[in-house]
Order: C-alpha cells, then structure tokens, then sequence
C-alpha cells in the first residue's frame, strides 16, 4: 500500500500570511497514463471532506485561487497564498494512482495564531 | 444539485449489524463508480470499500473485509454497506463518495463529491 505523509500536522497561521503543507507518497505517483493522481480534500470542522485540487494542480469549481498545488513524483506541496479565516479545518492529500487501498495523509491542522 | 445523502447510522453493541445507505440525486448514479469512506472520532480519513457501476468489480480495506458487504441499486439510484461483526473500531462517520463517470469521465474526477455523512457508533 501506498504510505502518504504528511507534515506538518498542525500548522499556526496569521490571518493574511501564507501556508504550505508537504505531501510525501512512498512510490511515485505516476500513472501508466501519465497523468499524477494526487487530491487535496479541506474538511472545515462539523463538514464532510471538499475536494479542492485534483491531479496535483487542478482546483476544483468554485476553489479561491488562493490555494494552489504543486510537485511531482512522490513530493507535494499545498499552498495558500494568504489565508483567511474560512480556511481554517483538517486538510489531507489522496493518492488515487496505486489502487486499491485509496490511501490519505494523515492531515493538517490549520489553525488561526 | 448534485448530492449524496447518507443513513442508517446508529449506536450498535459489539457483534451487531447494521446496514448504511446511500441516495444519490442530481447526476447518471449507474454511470458512477462509488466508495465508502470511514473517519473515526478525532482521527483521519479512511477508505472502505468500493464497487463498480454494474457491481462486476468490489474491493475493501483489509480492515473490512470479510465482515463488511458493498452493494448497489442502479434503479433506486442507491449505495449500500452492509456491515457485521461490528468491533469498537469501526466506531466512525461513514461517507460515501463518488468516484468518476466511466462513459465521460476520468481517474481525475475521482472522489469529487461526498454526502454528509452518517455515525456508527459500536459500544456496549
């Protein structure tokens, strides 16, 4: 099974300063298509997991551009330019290459200073 | 809309059953892969179980498998898990989440939309 690890695990931020999440998977995460199936899913507190990005960099409708990703192979990066107080919550990655297991990080707590 | 409405969640003592359902409305359900997907209190994400559009392929988690049973019915537009030899473990939010169109879609559509959730608590 495919480990994916995250870090950190939690993550103080300033209102307005910017934040970045690290994504490792213990095999690359390239698929026989090319393609790199790597999801960012946010869970707000109460809230079910809401995919923001999808194949490392897409974001999903309705995302802010804020968030972005990034990274390639087994190295993977999330990032939110400036963050704001709707931003707060769990945030994981999920290898969707190596199936099955479907595999998650082990999250990232985003919490306001 | 779009949506994905769980139930059947409840308290159940070790040893139980239980069986979860999911309604989808909004989008093709016979065109879409599904997944179950667990998270225990306080803890992470956890992927269960799959199954195919016509039900031909079904994969679990190691976790699950053996006590744990995924079915569909395409005419209700409906996802189901039915679960037992329930242990203290399986105590979590279940999710269920879609997985991708076959006939348009592709692997980076996968688990784009999720219900709400529904808990299973398994305690004496």
């Amino acid at each position: 099974d495919v480990v994916m690890t995250q870090s950190p695990r939690s993550l103080p931020v300033n209102l307005g300063q910017p934040a970045s999440i690290s994504c490792t998977s213990s095999q690359s995460l390239v698929y026989s298509d090319g393609n790199t199936y790597l999801n960012w899913f946010q869970q707000r507190p109460g809230q079910p997991p809401r995919r923001l990005i999808y194949k490392v960099s897409n974001r999903d409708s309705g995302v802010p551009d804020r968030f972005s990703g990034s990274g390639s192979g087994t190295d993977f990066t999330l990032k939110i330019s400036r963050v704001e107080a709707e931003d707060v919550g769990v945030y994981y990655c999920m290898q969707g290459t190596h199936w099955p297991p479907w595999t998650f990080g082990q999250g990232t707590k985003v919490e306001i200073k | 809309e779009v949506q994905l409405v769980e139930s059947g969640g409840a308290l159940v003592q070790p040893g139980g059953s239980l069986r979860l359902s999911c309604v989808a409305s909004g989008f093709i359900f016979s065109s879409y892969s599904m997944n179950w997907v667990r998270q225990a209190p306080g803890k992470g994400l956890e992927w269960v179980s799959y199954i195919s559009t016509s039900s031909g392929t079904i994969y679990y988690a190691d976790s699950v498998k053996g006590r744990f049973i995924i079915s569909r019915d395409n005419a209700k537009k409906s996802l189901h898990l039915q679960m037992n030899s329930l242990r203290a473990e399986d105590t979590a939010v279940y999710y269920c989440a879609r997985y991708y169109d076959i006939l348009t879609g592709s692997l980076g559509d996968a688990f784009d939309i999720w219900g709400q959730g529904t808990m299973v608590a398994v305690s004496s």
